[in-house]
């Protein structure tokens, strides 16, 4: 049973560039949320798709948006690069309702020079 | 808004030792407080609480939550060099699968 995956492990784009980095939810599970980690901190919540929409939103621009396909895989993409974007780009999965613990992914690390 | 503050942020510890990690919260409508270890990249799952003084045990970690009090402490016993890893505590409101806000993190080093 494959986990959470996600791809690309890594990353280097250039200032103001597009990125898009993919998830692969955990067999089951119908959600993914994006996190982004900076360094020396915790994850903070991006957003989370469930059904194919965007039902909850963090404190993000909105230069940050998603997808979700029918097969629960994930988008992340990111517009107008910033180097503060810089950032270990975390995928969890999770079963919509069931109370029980998200997976993480090992994460996609981004570097914006 | 949410939020999770950890303590200590950093901890230096010899093989062997018991250590006590701390997390105290704020969050509207709260679901569960969940405990992670981040070695590499991953956080993977540690403990997930949901009631208060009920202690769940892993091996040599146990974790316990006191929702009066609004805070969750992490044990572990006879440390060992592969425990050097950051531990995150996270909490998640009602009605939100894996919406999670999380602490800082504390970072754990285990010397032999």
């Amino acid at each position: 049973d494959a986990g959470v995956t996600q791809s690309p492990t890594h990353l280097i784009k250039t200032r103001g560039q597009q990125v898009t980095l993919r998830c692969s939810p955990k067999s089951g599970h119908d959600t993914v949320s994006w996190y982004q980690q900076a360094l020396g901190q915790g994850p903070q919540f991006i957003f989370q798709y469930y059904e194919e929409e965007e039902r909850q939103r963090g404190n993000f621009p909105d230069r940050f948006s998603g997808h979700q396909f029918p097969n629960y895989s994930s988008e992340l993409n990111v517009n107008a690069l910033l180097l503060g974007d810089s950032a270990l780009y975390l995928c969890a999965s999770s079963l919509q309702g069931a109370g029980t613990e998200a997976f993480f992914g090992q994460g996609t690390r981004l570097t914006v020079v | 808004e949410d939020k999770v503050v950890q303590s200590p942020l950093s901890l230096v510890v010899h093989e062997g030792d018991t250590v006590t990690l701390n997390c105290s919260y704020e969050v509207t409508n709260f679901r569960s407080l969940l405990w992670y270890k981040q070695e590499k990249k991953a956080p993977t799952f540690l403990f997930m609480l949901t009631s208060s003084g009920i202690e769940k045990k892993s091996g040599r970690l146990s974790s316990i939550l006191d929702k009066k009090e609004l805070f969750s402490i992490l044990n572990i016993t006879a440390t060992q060099t592969g425990d050097s890893a950051i531990y995150l505590c996270a909490v998640s409101p009602t009605g939100t699968a894996s919406k999670l806000t999380f602490g800082t993190g504390t970072r754990l080093q285990v010397t032999l």
